[in-house]
């Protein structure tokens, strides 16, 4: 069953600017992941967040978890046109369940 | 160096046909999946063998059936292909155990069931 949720669907900004894609979750997580889809490509893994940790930073991304909430953001800085891709967040579970379970992905473009 | 490799990349064939999907990983690691993404990019895990036993088996018709010669390799057969069938499948591996460093994806081969 899909666990992750994304938002926006869809986001379209332009190059210089900042992006942020927020996913929200339903069960208790033993970590989070955001993945990048380019068009007609495979999933390259970005970034993991424990459920311990709340903010996380790897070059020009930034992630943050609410467990609480049971939310995430990624926020992509300074994006370029070659940041144009599927975001996807995905939640690995806890109590042994040896699977990611990805959402819907959001979709996005940066105009040059 | 591919990482994850997936053969073929495209897939075209009719219904009622049989096709697999073979898929190799060069990282060492112990767990491989396979995951089947529709054409809303919604993606879904199938199978997930560790070491190759199986130890996931998602709600997939039996049609579909994983096989682990070793545990670099994990191949996908689909037997009487139908028009549903048609997504894009994805190979993944990972270390054993609790994830701690992401999945790695290979490219993806795209089916499509005529």
């Amino acid at each position: 069953s899909q666990q992750g949720e994304e938002d926006p669907q869809a986001l379209s900004i332009q190059e210089g600017e900042n992006a942020t894609m927020n996913c929200s979750y339903k069960t208790s997580i033993n970590n989070l992941q955001w993945y990048r889809q380019n068009s007609g490509r495979g999933l390259v893994h970005l970034i993991l967040i424990r459920s311990n940790e709340r903010e996380k930073h790897s070059g020009r991304l930034r992630v943050t978890l609410d467990t609480s909430k049971k939310s995430s953001s990624l926020l992509i800085t300074a994006s370029r046109a070659a940041d144009t891709a599927s975001y996807f967040c995905a939640t690995y579970g806890e109590g042994g369940s040896e699977k990611l379970v990805f959402g819907k992905g959001t979709k996005l473009t940066v105009n040059p | 160096d591919t990482a994850v490799s997936q053969t073929p990349k495209y897939l075209v064939t009719q219904m009622g046909n049989d096709k697999s999907i073979k898929c190799e990983q060069n990282l060492g690691h112990d767990t491989m999946y396979w995951y089947k993404q529709d054409s809303k990019k919604f993606l879904k895990i199938m199978f997930s063998y560790n070491n190759k036993e199986l130890i996931i088996n998602e709600t997939v018709p039996n049609r579909f059936s994983p096989k682990s010669p070793d545990k670099a390799h994990l191949n996908l057969h689909i037997n009487s292909l139908e028009l549903g069938d048609s997504a894009v499948y994805f190979c993944a591996s990972s270390q054993a155990g609790r994830v701690t460093y992401g999945y790695t994806f290979g490219s993806g081969t795209r089916l499509t069931v005529v």
